[in-house]
């Protein structure tokens, strides 16, 4: 049973365009959503997170939206650079420090 | 650079075998996390320790094992390797906190069992 649900799997964007990923989860005790960013040959690195009780946030070109009522979230990537060419995973974790759960991953590719 | 590191970048080995992979988490986390990436599951979470002890565990093979170490270094042990166990293998470090612990990934381990 797959937990948090991810589409697209893979999206070309040209350069300058808004990048859109977006995330559904199923259990209604997830309180942490953070995004991942992983290039090839690499861990993935946490690019940014947002909890409940903010319906956005926004760090530089990367902003969270959060839907509650509709249990689904996106990274939208404003200006995309072919720099931000990579896989990106959402994820989602429960209270404490459980661990987390990943959706499929999305591969995006900025195209000049 | 996460400052979490693994060992070995690359492990070719047969069906059948044993390899241990290595992790030292980053100065002070006390909570190790490993994951498997395969091209058709995505980051599955295998099993967590922390401070020596497991906390959780997801999906992970009877074959496979793990522990942390008193210096807090975790090994994940892989044995009677099958073909499908050909992946990358990933710790993550954290400090634990009230749900607030960011988890930090190393550069993973990529298995490929022949």
């Amino acid at each position: 049973q797959q937990q948090v649900k991810q589409s697209p799997q893979s999206l070309i964007v040209q350069k300058g365009g808004i990048s859109i990923i977006n995330c559904a989860y199923e259990n209604t005790a997830f309180d942490y959503f953070p995004w991942y960013q992983q290039f090839p040959g690499k861990g993935p690195a946490l690019l940014i997170a947002i909890r409940p009780d903010v319906s956005e946030k926004k760090e530089g070109r990367f902003t969270i939206s959060f839907n509650k009522s509709a249990k689904q979230f996106s990274l939208h990537i404003m200006d995309s650079q072919p720099g931000d060419s990579a896989t990106y995973f959402c994820a989602a974790r429960g209270s404490g420090n459980t661990p987390l759960v990943f959706g499929k991953g999305t591969r995006l590719s900025v195209i000049a | 650079d996460s400052g979490v590191t693994q060992t070995p970048k690359h492990l070719i080995t047969a069906t059948g075998q044993r390899v241990t992979l290595r992790c030292s988490p980053r100065s002070g986390d006390l909570s190790v996390y490993w994951y498997q990436q395969s091209l058709d599951q995505g980051l599955q979470f295998l099993i967590q320790y922390y401070n020596g002890e497991e906390r959780a565990k997801g999906n992970i093979l009877e074959r496979f094992s793990a522990q942390q170490f008193p210096d807090l270094h975790s090994e994940l042990n892989l044995s009677s390797l099958e073909l499908g166990d050909s992946a990358l293998y990933f710790c993550a470090s954290s400090v634990q906190t009230s749900g607030r612990a960011t988890q930090y990934f190393g550069p993973g381990t990529r298995l490929l069992v022949l």
